[in-house]
């Protein structure tokens, strides 16, 4: 498998802040990266996916002003929450995908976001 | 767009029962995945299916992609208080995946 870390695991902030949470591709040059999130008990949802030297691609109903991703390397990718709201609380996961005979993804260990 | 349902979305079981998902795609997969994770945890890699037929085992784990490439099942064989958690399936689609809702499994002791 991938190596793939995020930070933070978790953080807490307050109402109209902006958070920003890497993930970083520990053990090979991912072109591309996802952001996902996922509510409790609950599947994950495709956020976006982030290409390296080139704009983000979002999924539809997300806010690509409020979710700021940025690829700036073959190793890292952020996700900056702007102006965070309580209802953007939720578990982001980052993965980055492995091409090969068929894609594989690897996952980060997530990021737990509270805003107060 | 590419659909992918998985059932049932809980399974309770006494532990040393068996426990199969099901993983169905509304069109044909190339290949499809499936994840575990476990409660406060992120997604793993468990497996991949490329072939049409294919049957794979990972010890007590029984994976199988259907003939036409749209269903996959994952059996675990004498379930374990190891094996909680929420097995996703993924199918891919133009270089991302989609997942299941998973089914959360729950293991009495």
């Amino acid at each position: 498998g991938a190596v793939v870390s995020q930070h933070p695991s978790w953080v807490i902030c307050k109402s109209g802040t902006s958070v920003k949470i890497e993930c970083r591709s520990l053990d090979f040059q991912a072109t591309t990266m996802f952001w996902y999130r996922q509510f409790p008990k609950q599947s994950l949802m495709l956020m976006a996916t982030s290409n390296e030297g080139s704009k983000a691609t979002y999924e539809q109903g997300v806010e690509k002003d409020k979710f700021l991703i940025n690829h700036a390397s073959l190793t890292l990718s952020t996700l900056t929450v702007t102006s965070a709201h309580p209802e953007d609380s939720s578990f982001y996961i980052c993965s980055t995908l492995k091409v090969g005979v068929a894609d594989t993804q690897y996952f980060g260990p997530g990021t737990r976001l509270t805003v107060l | 767009g590419q659909q992918v349902m998985q059932i049932p979305q809980y399974q309770h079981v006494q532990e040393g029962e068996d426990f199969t998902t099901y993983c169905n795609s509304s069109t044909t997969l190339s290949n499809i995945q499936w994840y575990k994770q476990r409660p406060g945890g992120h997604p793993v890699f468990l497996i991949q299916l490329v072939k049409s037929g294919e049957v794979k085992k990972q010890k007590r784990l029984t994976f199988q992609f259907g003939e036409a490439k749209k269903n996959s099942s994952l059996h675990i064989t004498a379930t374990q208080t190891t094996d909680v958690g929420t097995y996703f399936c993924a199918g891919p689609g133009a270089g991302k995946s989609t997942f299941g809702d998973g089914t959360t499994l729950t293991v009495k002791p």
